[in-house]
């Protein structure tokens, strides 16, 4: 089974702080992508990578970025933690191939900046 | 712009009902996929169905059920005898011809099926 990991489920960071999100697949996927999910907004694609060392911003990159130095691991990075980036944060993965493939999620990471 | 709407935001049901999630979406493009997710109270989405622009046929899967129908540009999910387990949050999504960077997601259904 394809598993996508995101090293922490619940996080609690002050304000300023830099903070690092983590997640690792081990299905030797091309594609990696985070998303923001916040009630009533759905899911929003914030980075995304096709490859190692790519990344592309989605719909709302403003405060984040991001590193794949390997193929398996994909790192969320908000330089200067803000109250309104209290959220979950969900990764996922999918094959690079461009057959409408299914994505596979991590379980979460519920941020909450104090 | 591609959208996805699912305008029922909370459902509740009796176990063993059936229930109707619905999906409507905009799109101008001419190729596209569908998707839905379930997102239990454990936290990750749950691929359950792709379906591709050109393949307009209904698909069951035990107790799921799909109906896709591009003239009004639908795509609902129906659970047959719900079940306690399905409760969760369902997404429907949209992926443009512009690749998985195009996907959007609708806000999502939570079901709750009470015992």
């Amino acid at each position: 089974d394809v598993k996508v990991t995101q090293s922490s489920r619940y996080l609690v960071k002050r304000t300023g702080e830099k903070v690092f999100l983590e997640c690792v697949q081990d299905m030797d996927h091309e594609n990696m992508f985070w998303y923001r999910q916040d009630p009533g907004l759905g899911l929003r694609l914030i980075y995304f990578s096709y490859d190692v060392k790519m990344k592309e911003k989605g719909d709302i990159p403003e405060g984040y970025s991001v590193s794949r130095e390997k193929k398996e691991r994909f790192s969320l990075i908000l330089e200067s933690a803000s109250t309104n980036q209290t959220s979950m944060y969900l990764c996922a993965s999918s094959l690079g191939q461009r057959t409408g493939p299914e994505a596979f999620f991590g379980q979460g990471t519920r941020l909450t900046v104090v | 712009a591609q959208k996805v709407t699912q305008a029922q935001t909370e459902i509740s049901v009796v176990e063993k009902e059936d229930v109707t999630l619905d999906c409507v979406y905009e799109t101008r493009d001419t190729t596209y996929y569908l998707f839905w997710y379930k997102q239990p109270p454990s936290g990750e989405l749950v691929f359950l169905i792709r379906r591709n622009s050109f393949d307009e046929q209904n698909e069951i899967s035990g107790r799921y059920s799909w109906n896709f129908q591009k003239s009004t540009s639908s795509f609902n999910f129906t659970i047959t005898a719900s079940q306690v387990v399905d409760s969760a949050v369902y997404f429907c999504a949209l992926e443009g011809s512009g690749g998985y960077q195009k996907v959007t997601f609708g806000t999502g259904t939570k079901l709750q099926v009470i015992p």
